[in-house]
């Protein structure tokens, strides 16, 4: 069965830590895989992955993938009050009938809670 | 470049009661998609349109549910009747048919059913 695993569900931190959200799948025909940001409803695009190694960069966040272990991380520095949300890993489902990424396959997200 | 609409933005409704949400997707994207989000869950595929066709409703309820987008452009979701499960957000998104985009979201309809 098609999955996306994310890892913690939560996590608390204060301003300034360094966090690490973690992100697994298992899905045949791997195209690429996809980070959002949740805040209230509206998710927002964060990077897409689609070659191991390579890191994605946006001012304090940044993302890479590793197709061998099957596996992303993203990677907040210096964390601030406006990065709590819940962010979402996914992955296009490998019936694709047209459209940019078709199907998502969504995990369950990490909500961050960042304190003053 | 005006974002995907969707209204309501809140509903509340009985079980056994009827309920319709609307989606205008961004100007000129072909590919129109219905997302359901149960509280603590990720977003779930209920349908994909391309243009004002169907092409994937594997996941949609059609006992209960049913979408349509006339004319390739706004799109509604119904659910008739609704039960207590169906609370849950609603997202619309939309895109272009080129692989390297990503799928623009709506801000969503959040759904209770007492």
């Amino acid at each position: 069965e098609d999955k996306v695993v994310q890892s913690p569900l939560s996590l608390v931190v204060h301003e300034g830590d360094t966090v690490t959200l973690n992100c697994s799948y298992e899905v045949t025909n791997f195209r690429s895989l996809l980070w959002y940001k949740q805040e209230k409803k509206a998710p927002t695009f964060l990077f897409m992955l689609t070659s191991s190694g390579i890191e994605k960069k946006s001012g304090r966040l940044s993302s890479i993938l590793d197709k061998k272990e099957l596996f992303s991380i993203l990677n907040i520095t210096a964390t601030q009050t406006g990065d709590s949300a819940v962010y979402l890993c996914a992955v296009p489902h490998p019936r694709n009938y047209g459209g940019s990424q078709g199907n998502l396959i969504f995990g369950k997200g990490t909500k961050l809670s960042v304190k003053p | 470049e005006a974002g995907v609409a969707q209204s309501p933005r809140y509903k509340i409704i009985e079980k056994r009661q009827s309920v319709a949400f609307w989606c205008n997707p961004i100007s000129g994207h072909a590919t129109l998609y219905w997302y359901q989000q149960i509280l603590g869950q990720g977003p779930k595929l209920l349908i994909q349109f391309q243009n004002n066709g169907v092409v994937d409703d594997s996941q949609l309820p059609k006992d209960r549910f049913s979408a349509e987008r006339l004319k390739g452009v706004d799109s509604t979701l119904k659910i008739q009747p609704a039960k207590l499960e169906d609370s849950a957000v609603y997202l619309c998104a939309s895109s272009t048919q080129r692989l390297e985009d990503t799928q623009y979201f709506g801000p969503g309809t959040r759904l209770t059913v007492l």
